[in-house]
């Protein structure tokens, strides 16, 4: 696609449902990022995918959150048992490899209520 | 460990006037550094990206410099436009094992008025 793609762009959930987010990344981008935006903070790093695999998972805050990216392209950031806290805007990246300009989505802001 | 900080966080100008945005990096070892803006609600739309190798890169109104021994780059904006009022955010990638991670900094908040 023209760009990096996100859904859903809101999403309201309940505290302790399970929610998916999905990412697509511009085509032919091997690396893959997952960042997440809390109100009035920056931009924290979640977890980094080459390929399919993720080499750096260090920023996945709980062991309710999980990713996987399929086929090299789309991924999915998963969160278990939904908390308040959990409340952000999730914001999903791709770049060409791992050094190359990094071209973010529109993220997906999640409110756990 | 590597922080960024961006200085001012807010600025006003009134239309027409050429700003100064700075980013400063406590260690000098990167990879490259990024300039993105953010508008409410929206996600990151990249707007430079300066090797380390680099002095200097321009897009359009935008000039971004990079002083990596001093820890520190630039983003000069020409004839500030009320469009762009939005965040700017710069974000470094470290030079050793962790290449891949932009770090980022608080952003400066931008508001050019009419």
């Amino acid at each position: 696609g023209a760009g990096v793609s996100q859904s859903p762009s809101n999403k309201v959930t309940e505290k302790g449902k399970d929610v998916e987010l999905r990412c697509d990344p511009i085509s032919g981008h091997t690396a893959l990022y997952w960042y997440r935006q809390s109100l009035g903070q920056g931009l924290e790093f979640l977890i980094y995918f080459q390929g399919n695999s993720a080499p750096d998972k260090s920023g996945l805050p709980s062991d309710r959150f999980s990713a996987e990216r399929t086929g090299g392209s789309v991924s999915t950031l998963t969160i278990q048992r939904t908390q308040q806290e959990d409340s952000a805007v999730y914001l999903c990246a791709s770049s060409l490899d791992r050094v190359a300009e990094a071209f973010f989505g529109q993220g997906t802001r999640l409110t756990v209520v | 460990k590597q922080e960024v900080t961006q200085i001012p966080a807010a600025l006003s100008v009134p239309e027409g006037e050429n700003l100064v945005l700075n980013c400063s990096f406590t260690d000098s070892a990167i990879y490259n550094l990024q300039w993105f803006r953010q508008d409410p609600g929206k996600g990151l739309t990249s707007l430079l990206l300066i090797q380390s190798s680099q002095r200097e890169q321009t897009s359009g109104r935008l000039n971004a410099s990079l002083d990596k021994s001093s820890g520190r780059s630039t983003l000069y904006i020409a004839a500030s436009q009320p469009g762009d009022s939005a965040t700017y955010l710069c974000a470094v990638r470290p030079g050793v094992d962790s290449s891949y991670k932009l770090i980022f900094g608080s952003g400066t908040r931008l508001l050019v008025r009419p």
